[in-house]
């Protein structure tokens, strides 16, 4: 247990559908992330928040929505997605302080996402 | 254009020897190195970190070496164990920001 929860853990959707990944960090942290990893790529960032402000959008298509109600939660609202978007989803946290007292990232267990 | 390359995608090592894996990067304004390890239907779990400001890192049987000049860095582990098998996540990051950049994995297979 990472004190990062991820949910659903497998999700398969039509390309027509809506749908949300939803995470939850227990760790006290202020900057939450968005990865996706394909096969054979590395982790790319998605979306980072801080602060519950987004900070950084890695140029990802408008289909992937984020939401940051809080600093310990984050969703990723799905909609009209394409197979090629099937992947992992990881969830991740940080403290971040400038420099000063950062911690490394926490990840959660991924949503195996398969876009059919 | 990839910060972060792990150029082997995977490697075999026999149980008690040792386990070297390789990283390179091309930002000079990353200061902080990290690996991780991930295990099939889980997330990356942290494992051992280096700062720009040292050249090795020791945490039990893991060890990173950092050469700045070579903009390289690797991980030691030693002895191997077959529970060490995973893909190991090479990462950086640069002191105006704090999103990590991995490089692409590579797959270890400790074998008994």
């Amino acid at each position: 247990e990472t004190g990062v929860t991820q949910t659903p853990r497998h999700l398969v959707m039509g390309m027509t559908n809506k749908k949300s990944l939803k995470c939850e960090q227990h760790l006290g942290h202020n900057a939450m992330y968005w990865y996706k990893q394909s096969a054979k790529k590395p982790l790319e960032l998605m979306f980072v928040y801080n602060f519950k402000e987004q900070t950084e959008n890695n140029s990802v298509p408008s289909r992937f929505s984020p939401e940051c109600p809080n600093s310990s939660h984050l969703f990723l609202h799905l909609h009209t997605l394409q197979p090629e978007d099937s992947a992992l989803y990881l969830c991740a946290s940080s403290h971040w302080g400038g420099g000063r007292g950062d911690t490394e990232a926490f990840f959660g267990q991924g949503t195996r996402l398969t876009v059919v | 254009d990839q910060q972060v390359k792990q150029n082997s995608p995977s490697l075999s090592v026999q149980e008690g020897r040792i386990s070297i894996l390789n990283c390179d990067y091309t930002n000079s304004m990353f200061d902080y190195f990290l690996w991780y390890k991930k295990y099939p239907a889980e997330g990356p779990t942290f494992l051992i970190s280096i700062s720009s400001i040292k050249d090795k890192n020791e945490d039990g049987r893991f060890t990173v070496f950092l050469n700045k000049s070579a903009k390289h860095l690797s991980l030691h582990i030693v002895p191997s164990q077959p529970g060490d098998s995973a893909v190991y996540f090479c990462a950086a990051k640069g002191n105006s920001g704090y999103a990590l950049n991995f490089g692409k994995g590579t797959s270890l297979l400790v074998t008994p």
